[in-house]
């Protein structure tokens, strides 16, 4: 009964490769996150859905492309991978877009190669 | 300029003592503070959030606000050695659209 999972917990991949991690909650929230957190700690927001509507699209390269099928999952797509792209990516979700108790997954770590 | 800033720590308290962990923002049109704490390794959770000016007390927690100084702090009384852990001020910012900045976190270890 994980309220907030993540899919694969570790992924190690090579230059040039795509790449997806899938995130589901079962809270029942109408918001979710991806977030990333580099090799120097330091968490920065990526996109957020609101009800399958993207309403936060940070300066992010476009080789990340988000998707969310429905309210309760959301999936980030990465083409072409990077070293740079290595780092742990956080899904998380809330209710509303106030950023109010948002409840973060167990992250996904990505290892560029 | 950054948006939100911590010092790096590690700060150090010794066990039952209060912490006292300090957060300054830029965007004075910010409405919302976060406080969040990150075990290593883990992912963050919430501690608790604050909207107005003055202090929200939870438990061991108190967040304090300072709009016009642009200034939120928590402070951890009778603090443990499980309190031991990066602590992520965030801020609800009005900058350029919504935006939820982190700032990049204060090491807090409570030695026993």
């Amino acid at each position: 009964d994980t309220a907030v999972s993540q899919t694969p917990k570790y992924l190690v991949t090579q230059m040039g490769n795509d790449k997806s991690i899938k995130c589901e909650q079962n809270l029942g929230h109408d918001t979710m996150y991806w977030y990333k957190q580099d090799s120097k700690k330091f968490l920065k927001i990526m996109f957020s859905y609101n009800n399958k509507e993207l309403i936060i699209n940070e300066t992010v390269p476009n080789r990340f492309s988000p998707k969310s099928p429905d309210k309760a999952h959301l999936n980030l797509h990465i083409n072409s991978l990077e070293l740079g792209d290595s780092a742990v990516y956080f899904c998380a979700s809330s209710y509303g877009t106030s950023f109010d108790e948002q409840y973060f997954g167990p992250g996904t770590r990505l290892t560029v190669t | 300029q950054k948006e939100v800033e911590q010092n790096s720590g590690p700060l150090s308290v010794p066990e039952g003592a209060i912490a006292s962990l300090n957060c300054t923002y830029s965007d004075r049109g910010s409405q919302s503070f976060f406080w969040y704490r990150q075990y290593s390794g883990k992912s963050p959770e919430l501690i608790m959030f604050i909207y107005s000016n003055g202090d929200k007390e939870d438990g061991r927690f108190t967040a304090q606000l300072n709009k016009a100084s642009q200034y939120v702090s928590l402070l951890i009384r009778d603090s443990q050695p499980s309190d031991s852990a990066t602590y992520l001020c965030a801020v609800n910012s009005k900058n350029y659209g919504q935006n939820f900045v982190f700032g990049p976190g204060t090491r807090l270890s409570v030695l026993p």
